[in-house]
């Protein structure tokens, strides 16, 4: 089957501007990720769901950023009045399960966000 | 907590190579340890894993081996190929459902 997709591929906003970029997962997968990659560096963890849940949003970096997820299916990043620093790639990510050491994520393409 | 240090790149080899990457962990517990390749405008893709000590996970010509004792997972491969020039990154799973990752290196192969 198809494997994970992320719409926008390339989005270029204005400071302050609001964003919004989603995730399709592979379709079973319970357990979906989302990631900051900025340049040259490595992946930073923001949010996690199960199911239609996120038990674990420490890795959110402000208030200004959320995301949902329905019907264990598509789940949507959110990003408020958007800053620079924000500019990195957005990587998603889906599993058959979460909560296991043996767990092999399957990752989109990204979102290039570029914040002028 | 829990992190992974990678040998900083770029790297760059001669096709035919002999290729070592280092990677070195810090975790509580038995995590499982992950190499993941993203290629040129492409996403992250597993390449091979390790989930026990001295487990070596291989994959399209690449190895490592899970050292417990040295807290290392090597990436290597016998002869580099310019297809292989990518990003390589290095990460664990540790007892909860997060992968903690590297930074990256860079592995460009000049034919």
């Amino acid at each position: 089957g198809a494997g994970v997709s992320q719409s926008p591929s390339n989005k270029v906003t204005e400071k302050g501007k609001d964003v919004e970029l989603r995730c399709d997962p592979i379709s079973g997968h319970t357990a979906l990720y989302w990631y900051r990659q900025r340049l040259g560096q490595g992946l930073e963890f923001l949010i996690y769901f199960q199911g239609n849940s996120a038990p674990d949003k420490s890795g959110l970096p402000s208030d200004r950023f959320s995301a949902e997820r329905t019907g264990e299916s598509v789940s949507t990043l959110t990003i408020q009045r958007t800053q620079q620093e924000d500019s990195a790639v957005y990587l998603c990510a889906s599993s058959l399960q979460g909560l296991s050491s043996y767990n092999e994520q399957f990752f989109g393409p990204g979102t290039r966000l570029t914040v002028l | 907590g829990d992190s992974v240090t990678q040998m900083e790149g770029p790297v760059t080899l001669s096709e035919e190579a002999f290729l070592t990457i280092n990677c070195t962990y810090t975790a509580t517990g038995y995590p499982s340890l992950f190499w993941y390749v993203q290629y040129p405008g492409e996403g992250l893709q597993l390449l091979l894993k390790a989930t026990k000590a001295d487990d070596k996970g291989s994959n399209k010509g690449f190895e490592a081996t899970y050292r417990k004792e040295t807290t290392s997972f090597h990436l290597e491969k016998g002869s580099v190929q310019v297809s292989d020039s990518a990003v390589y990154f290095c990460a664990l799973s540790g007892s909860n459902y997060q992968l903690i990752w590297g930074a990256g290196t860079k592995l460009i192969i000049k034919p």
